[in-house]
């Protein structure tokens, strides 16, 4: 069975600092991977998604993860936070060829003045 | 266009009592699925439709879960005889089947039972 860690349920930044959200999974075969983001209220939104090709993906809002096979990780990444940032992320893997989700527990994302 | 949509967006009833929960996918996609979002957790897979038959629903925690989706595109979520435990948010999402793996989520009803 297919499991997914997200390391720390809250992470606090300042204003302009570098985000790092870690995900770690468990999987025979590498997977296919995603990042959500959950604000307050609404449902998930996809923020950036790995299935094939290239190791680096960006996905919105100037967010990005780099697919990691030796680490069996999928960190989420962005430059410089912004307070619109702030919310819940969810790391998620689902097996190739099959479409259901395994979720990690999330991490919430604190972004300070 | 619109997205997914979930009907009611909050639920409360009382313990034993029966509840459906409605889930209206993106119009076209094939692929509809259910997850469960217990406080301070992840969702959590319950069942997933491939037109109007369930593909998978080894996620349903027992017999008194139990989902429909008869012309392939609303589905209903039907619990009976409901239990504290069973309280969470419900998440609906819908896919487009043809393979790009993105699964576009709904707001999810908040279920209480009382």
């Amino acid at each position: 069975a297919q499991s997914v860690t997200q390391l720390g349920s809250h992470v606090s930044v300042s204003e302009g600092a570098l985000v790092l959200l870690r995900c770690n999974y468990s999987s025979s075969v590498p997977p296919y991977l995603f990042w959500y983001v959950q604000y307050p209220n609404q449902g998930l939104q996809l923020l950036l998604k790995y299935t094939t090709g290239a190791t680096l993906v960006k996905g919105i809002n100037g967010f990005e993860a780099e697919f990691k096979k030796s680490e069996t990780s999928f960190h989420l990444t962005k430059p410089s936070a912004h307070m619109s940032d702030a919310a819940e992320y969810f790391c998620a893997v689902s097996p190739r060829g099959y479409s259901t989700l395994t979720f990690g527990k999330g991490t919430m994302l604190l972004v300070s003045p | 266009g619109a997205g997914v949509s979930q009907t009611p967006s909050n639920k409360v009833t009382e313990k034993g009592k029966y509840v459906e929960l409605r889930c209206d996918p993106i119009s076209g996609h094939t692929a509809l699925y259910w997850y469960r979002q217990s406080l301070g957790q992840g969702p959590e897979f319950l069942i997933y439709f491939q037109g109007t038959g369930a593909a998978d629903d080894s996620g349903l925690p027992n017999d008194r879960f139990f989902a429909v989706r008869p012309e392939g595109s609303v589905s209903t979520l039907k619990i009976q005889r409901t239990e504290r435990g069973d309280s969470a948010v419900y998440l609906c999402a819908s896919s487009s089947g043809t393979g790009d793996y993105e699964q576009y989520f709904g707001p999810g009803t908040r279920l209480t039972v009382t």
